[in-house]
């Protein structure tokens, strides 16, 4: 089976401190993809950071990186240098090759206090 | 390029009522879903298709119905609206899953629709 785990459903973070939002994946399948995606309180969803099983470094886009521990099935969000627009809800997802499909978490709302 | 589009952006049915969901993609993506979003419960997949001609169900598909004529347009269909349909409601796309090209397989997202059902 499928699934994404987010057990932070709140977090707070003081402003230009770094976060890290957590994320766990369960599946069978040996080649998938993980992403992230942000969704302000305007509801749109942003695509953040994708993470590849087979890539060897973990992925990096500006102030974002995801720590990629392909043993532990983890696969964190950390946002260095947090900004007031960085408050909003943050979803991780998974694709696995079989399927197309995407598997996501129940979101994790990220508070950044000035 | 309009990537997805999503109409309409808010809609109040009466219990019973039925209506359509329009999205429209302008991406050529063969895959298409619908996700309905609830406080606490993330995104679930209500149904899904892979290209015209071909869909599947999701998580949550009882109520909605789909179809895939067209590349383009994946509408989504509520037969007879009840209040557990309230939600919002986001249609999405992406390439089929290819390995090895990275972001590739993002899946892009229309901007939603608020459907309230009393």
């Amino acid at each position: 089976a499928q699934k994404i785990t987010q057990t932070q459903p709140g977090m707070f973070v003081q402003e230009k401190e770094a976060v890290t939002l957590d994320c766990t994946y369960d599946t069978s399948d040996p080649s998938y993809g993980l992403f992230w995606y942000k969704q302000p309180s305007s509801g749109e969803m942003i695509f953040l950071i994708y993470q590849g099983s087979y890539d060897q470094q973990n992925a990096t886009e500006g102030r974002y990186s995801l720590n990629f521990q392909k043993a532990r099935k983890s696969a964190n969000l950390v946002i260095s240098a947090s900004q007031l627009g960085d408050s909003a809800m943050y979803f991780c997802a998974m694709r696995p090759n079989t399927g197309n499909q995407f598997y996501f978490g129940t979101g994790t709302s990220l508070t950044v206090i000035p | 390029n309009a990537g997805v589009t999503q109409t309409p952006k808010f809609q109040v049915l009466k219990t019973g009522q039925s209506m359509t969901l329009q999205c429209a993609q302008d991406m050529n993506h063969e895959y298409m879903s619908w996700y309905r979003q609830d406080p606490g419960m993330g995104l679930r997949l209500i149904h899904y298709s892979v290209g015209a001609g071909i869909t599947d169900q999701g998580e949550v598909p009882n109520g909605y119905n789909v179809s895939r004529s067209t590349t383009e347009d994946f509408p989504l269909r509520l037969l007879s609206a009840a209040p557990s349909q309230t939600s919002v409601y986001f249609c999405a796309s992406s390439y089929r899953w290819l390995a090895g090209v990275g972001a590739y397989n993002e899946q892009f997202f229309g901007p939603g629709t608020r459907l309230t059902v009393l």
